[in-house]
């Protein structure tokens, strides 16, 4: 079974300043999805950004980035330019690329509470 | 386009009662992902629904039934509920729920067992 691990429950980072929130994953499968979803207190998970396993380039949506280790199965989310809307939990998942659709779930970590300093 | 709809937002139960959550997934969207969301386990796989059928299961004991409408709407139903039932459910619908589709996710339901 696949396992994501958030160790950090929070995180604080000054406005207009770079984050990252840390993301490791354990799977014996070499095709997979994995992604960060944004949870703000309207509690709607919204995508963040999505990366595929057998791709070697980095993610990036404006000012959202990964960094995908495969071989130490780390995938960390840089935020930067912080602003204020970026305060919410935000969750790394996982999901396998079995064909057919017969994987569609998603794994969750525990999530990290991510506050922005004005 | 309207995004994923589930109702309703709040419901308070009784230990023993029985509860029914619904979902209703983006237009053309025809598979419906359950999730259960606490603060001591985070977010849990309950099953999908592609379909009308079920095509996978997470761990929860057999109170927790779902089914899925022609229409694509799904229903979620707990029975013989328990205080450790209380928890965020969250619906996901994407087209196919296969590899190469995004899964957008409702507001969730708040469900509260006293």
């Amino acid at each position: 079974a696949q396992t994501v691990t958030q160790s950090q429950p929070e995180m604080s980072v000054q406005e207009a300043e770079t984050v990252t929130l840390s993301c490791t994953y354990d799977t014996s499968e070499s095709d997979y999805y994995l992604f960060w979803y944004k949870q703000p207190p309207s509690r709607q998970m919204i995508l963040v950004i999505r990366q595929e396993a057998y791709k070697q380039q980095n993610a990036t949506e404006n000012r959202f980035s990964v960094n995908f280790q495969k071989a130490a199965k780390s995938f960390s989310l840089k935020i930067s330019d912080s602003q204020l809307g970026d305060a919410a939990m935000y969750f790394c998942a996982y999901r396998s690329a079995a064909r057919g659709g017969a994987n569609s779930k998603l794994t969750f970590g525990k999530g990290i509470t991510l506050s922005v300093r004005p | 386009k309207a995004g994923v709809t589930q109702t309703p937002r709040y419901l308070i139960k009784t230990r023993g009662q029985q509860v029914t959550l619904s979902c209703s997934p983006i237009s053309g969207h025809r598979s419906v992902s359950w999730y259960q969301q606490t603060p001591g386990q985070g977010l849990q796989f309950l099953f999908e629904y592609f379909s009308e059928t079920q095509r996978n299961k997470g761990n929860f004991p057999g109170r927790f039934s779902g089914r899925q409408f022609s229409n694509s709407r799904s229903e979620m139903n707990v029975s013989t509920l328990e205080l450790g039932d209380s928890a965020l459910y969250l619906c996901a619908s994407s087209l196919s729920g296969g590899e190469d589709t995004e899964a957008f996710f409702g507001q969730g339901t708040r469900l509260t067992v006293v």
